[in-house]
């Protein structure tokens, strides 16, 4: 399974673009990255998954680079609300055993 | 659909005693995880499940045991409550395992505490 490293923490305002980076260097050829979000007290949810380029939903976005070694979880004019810890994951057909990390804890502040 | 649900939502066990959390799913998910959260910490993997009848461990197995005799429920039994297990415990179900469209749906979470 593919290691991930991700910043702990990170502040950022209201109304601002929140860039949150994943390092994944030994992600295999048919591995997809996959990012999760969790409020305090609930478990995490599904925002979006890539395996190259850019993908778009609305929520978020994810860009990834030609070699794949890293990912960007972008998110657009964050508010109060998007305050929460941001796990990113790598995964292929068949993975059972995500590991989680300890996430990026993102704090929103007005 | 209610998703996952589990239950309890909050239980306090004293050290030796048993107890079991239930976690069901309503979409007709094969697969089927356990997980704990440490404070501050990221999710473990416990045991899995891809289908009624087929387990197999995670990542901290020791201590718990599961079974899956349906599809929809998943229960995840502590057979000699230690002060280690103090968690919060996350029931989730995908329809695929790992790969493209692969989506875990969880559970509110119930929070053990163990003294």
């Amino acid at each position: 399974l593919a290691k991930t490293t991700q910043p702990i923490s990170m502040d950022s305002y209201e109304g601002q673009e929140v860039n949150i980076t994943c390092s994944h260097n030994n992600i295999a050829t048919n591995d997809y990255i996959t990012w999760y979000q969790q409020f305090p007290s609930q478990g995490p949810r599904f925002i979006i998954q890539g395996y190259k380029t850019k993908v778009t939903n609305e929520v978020a976005s994810l860009f990834i680079p030609a070699d794949r070694k890293s990912s960007t979880l972008s998110l657009p004019r964050v508010s109060l609300s998007d305050t929460a810890v941001y796990y990113c994951l790598v995964g292929t057909s068949g993975t059972y055993k995500y590991i989680f990390g300890t996430g990026t804890r993102l704090k929103v502040l007005a | 659909n209610a998703g996952v649900t589990q239950t309890p939502k909050f239980r306090i066990l004293k050290i030796g005693q048993s107890m079991t959390l239930q976690c069901a799913q309503d979409m007709n998910h094969n697969y089927m995880y356990w997980y704990r959260q440490d404070p501050g910490m990221g999710l473990k993997l416990i045991y899995y499940s891809v289908g009624a009848g087929i387990t197999d461990k995670g990542e901290v197995p020791n201590g718990y045991n599961v079974s899956r005799s349906t599809t929809e429920d998943f229960p995840l039994r502590l057979e000699l409550a230690a002060p280690s297990q103090t968690s919060v415990y996350f029931c989730a179900s995908s329809s695929l395992a790992g790969g493209p469209g692969d989506t875990q749906y969880f559970g509110p979470g119930t929070r053990l505490t163990v003294l």
